[in-house]
């Protein structure tokens, strides 16, 4: 079993709509929780990072940590079509990036 | 210019070749990280090094080498490349001060071999 799942997609929602993203885990260790944005031929930037439990909220982006069930949501309002990229759900158990494990990445692709 | 350079961006190499991925940082940051993505798999660790003197295998070492040649200068060396080797291949920076778990990344390194 990997330490972090996430389902790659294909996700193809009409402009406007809620995009839910979601990732689960294995390992309850897991401190920091982050969602990178990858455009095609691009490397991935960070988009949103939470500590521990709970919910983070930036513009139309907003993060949710729930420990309890090792489960972690992106919601994305009122989608654009320049949202249209792979969001790759990233975990680890200590700062600086040591030992972050990712997720596989979910392909979204917004349609005008 | 950007943060973290990646030289080259795409590489058609033949299997058994020797090939070297160099990769670049003007961040000032200490850790230095080299990854491959493939479909399906995510980003996988290969090497990371948290400075010049300091090298640690990764999840997917096996048939790669690197040398951190400088705090800036960080290279990912495959000795006789094989075609599952085929992939996009990562350099990212980080900073070990701040309490950010932040990676910067390059644009990536498109790895064919033949």
């Amino acid at each position: 079993q990997k330490e972090v799942e996430q389902d790659p997609g294909p996700l193809s929602v009409p402009e406007g709509a809620i995009v839910s993203l979601n990732c689960t885990y294995s390992n309850s260790a897991f401190q920091y929780f982050m969602w990178y944005r990858q455009y095609s031929r691009k490397g991935p930037e960070l988009l949103m990072y939470t500590y521990s439990s709970g919910n983070k909220e930036d513009g139309r982006f907003t993060a949710q940590v729930d420990k309890s069930s090792k489960y972690i949501s992106l919601f994305i309002r009122d989608s654009q079509p320049s949202d249209s990229a792979t969001y790759l759900c990233a975990m680890s158990v200590s700062t600086g990036g040591f030992k972050t494990i990712f997720g596989a990445g979910t392909r979204l692709f917004v349609k005008a | 210019d950007a943060d973290v350079t990646q030289t080259p961006r795409n590489r058609i190499t033949k299997t058994g070749k020797r090939i070297m991925l160099e990769c670049s940082q003007t961040k000032g940051h200490d850790r230095m990280y080299w990854y491959r993505q493939d479909p399906g798999l995510g980003l996988r660790l290969i090497y990371y090094s948290f400075d010049v003197k300091d090298i640690n295998k990764g999840e997917i070492s096996d048939g790669y080498s690197v040398s951190r040649q400088a705090q800036a200068k960080f290279s990912l060396s495959l000795e006789s490349a094989i075609p599952n080797q085929t992939a996009l291949y990562f350099c990212a920076t980080s900073d070990s001060q701040g309490g950010r778990t932040e990676a910067f990344f390059g644009q990536g390194t498109r790895l064919t071999v033949v």
